[in-house]
């Protein structure tokens, strides 16, 4: 079975601060894909990131990283120099990569970033 | 693009009566997904379908709900009779088999049941 874990509940910060939300999975599938969403209070879940597990490469997006570790089973996203409208739950997902059920995504239970003025 | 379009936002109704949850996908989409979002247990998938046609429904909680995708613009999600425990936010998202591609969520149904 496939399983997402984000240790980290609650995270606060002070605008400009790096902040790293962790992410580990378990997973018996050999190929399968990874990815960030971001759920503002506004509640809509908007799209970051998706990563296959044949692309151990970092990703870097503006103020976004992403690092993808599959010897630890990891995919953590740092912010860098952290603004107030990141302040959102941030969730990791893990979806098979089976044809039809590559979109099938298991989720963490999210990780609610607080950013202060 | 209009993206997925779910309605109702928000919807209380009382315990026993019929719920009715509508969505949307995006036009090309042939997957389209309900989930499900509680503090207790976060995002759950419900049930999913490729090209109408229900794949995995493992994920529904109990006979009383049920899921519908009779076109390829349109599916709803229906619990009756609806009970205090079925409170949440209803999620509807779709997208594209073949390469994956990410699921594009709408805003979701506010769920109260009293």
């Amino acid at each position: 079975a496939q399983k997402v874990t984000q240790a980290q509940t609650e995270i606060s910060v002070v605008e400009k601060e790096d902040v790293t939300l962790d992410c580990v999975y378990e997973t018996r599938d050999t190929t399968y894909y990874l990815f960030w969403y971001k759920q503002p209070p506004s509640g809509e879940l908007v799209f970051l990131i998706r990563r296959n597990s044949f692309d151990e490469q970092n990703e870097i997006s503006g103020r976004y990283s992403w690092n993808f570790q599959k010897s630890t089973s990891s995919f953590n996203f740092t912010i860098t120099a952290s603004q107030v409208v990141d302040s959102a739950v941030y969730f990791c997902a893990l979806s098979e990569a089976k044809t039809g059920a590559n979109s099938k995504l298991t989720f963490g239970k999210g990780i609610t970033l607080s950013v202060r003025p | 693009d209009a993206g997925v379009i779910q309605s109702p936002r928000h919807e209380v109704t009382e315990m026993g009566q019929e719920v009715t949850l509508r969505c949307k996908p995006i036009s090309g989409h042939n997957s389209l997904f309900w989930y499900r979002q509680t503090m207790m247990r976060g995002l759950e998938l419900l049930i999913y379908f490729n090209n109408n046609v229900p794949i995995d429904d493992s994920g529904m909680p109990e006979d009383r709900f049920s899921a519908k995708m009779p076109n390829a613009s349109f599916s709803t999600l229906k619990i009756q009779p609806s009970e205090p425990r079925d409170s949440a936010v209803y999620f509807c998202a779709s997208t594209s088999t073949g390469v994956p591609s990410p699921l594009h969520f709408g805003n979701g149904t506010r769920l109260t049941v009293t």
